[in-house]
């Protein structure tokens, strides 16, 4: 199975800062990659998809890149709408995984 | 516009049998566009994917869960559901069902979760 990193754990940001999470999978996953972002008591909602695609809705701040095994999620100027927690998860396999979650704090 | 809705038990005991159900809406559960899914999230923790079943009963599950899940399709009601066995205080958690595309336009969106119901909490505890 396909295993997901995700790297920061959590980190602190201000409202306007630029903000950047990395996903990495354990075998080369091509552009099967997804991001999520997940509020307290929600379910996660889709926000970008085969790597670097605007789920339809998604504010244009946000941002994926990346193919193969190494991705980013960037926020280019961070909301308050944005504190959050943001996962990705692949899609190459049927067998699917996700990352651990990065939770993204108000500073 | 398709929405999933999940029930079930709130509280299994230890050893028992966790069965949760997603009714779907707006849509009929047995289409070829997609698999049905159960992903699961223990309290504070991410997000763990627990298995896929497609309309005609076919399934994938995460090897970790593999000899305890059961998924499956039921038409009549249009409804999936989800059979967890022996479970312990580890099955504690939040479930949610999603819908995981296959045909799709566009095409890249396959395999991204775009519906999810609202999740219930499940405790075990005798």
């Amino acid at each position: 199975d396909i295993q997901m990193t995700q790297s920061p754990s959590s980190l602190y940001a201000s409202v306007g800062d630029r903000v950047t999470i990395t996903c990495r999978a354990s075998q080369n996953i091509n552009k099967y990659l997804n991001w999520y972002q997940q509020k307290p008591g929600k379910a996660p909602k889709l926000l970008i998809y085969a790597a670097s695609h605007l789920q339809s809705g998604v504010p244009s701040r946000f941002t994926g890149s990346g193919s193969g095994t190494d991705f980013t999620l960037t926020i280019s100027s961070l909301q308050p709408e944005d504190f959050a927690t943001y996962s990705c998860q692949q899609s190459y396999s049927n067998f699917r995984s996700f990352g651990q979650g990065t939770k993204v704090e108000i500073k | 516009q398709v929405q999933l809705q999940e029930s079930g038990p709130r509280l299994v005991k230890p050893s028992q049998t966790l069965s949760l159900t997603c009714t779907v809406s707006g849509g009929s559960v047995n289409t070829g566009d997609c698999f049905w899914t159960w992903i699961r999230q223990h309290p504070g923790k991410g997000l763990e994917w627990i298995g896929s079943v497609y309309h005609s009963g076919d399934t994938n599950y995460n090897p970790s869960l593999n000899t305890r899940v059961t998924l499956s399709v039921d038409t009549s009601n249009n409804q999936v559901s989800l059979k967890l066995t022996s479970v312990t205080a580890a099955d504690t958690a939040v479930y949610f069902c999603a819908r995981d595309p296959l045909l799709v336009v566009p095409a890249a969106r396959r395999g991204a979760f775009d519906i999810w119901g609202q999740g219930t909490m499940v405790t075990v505890s005798s």
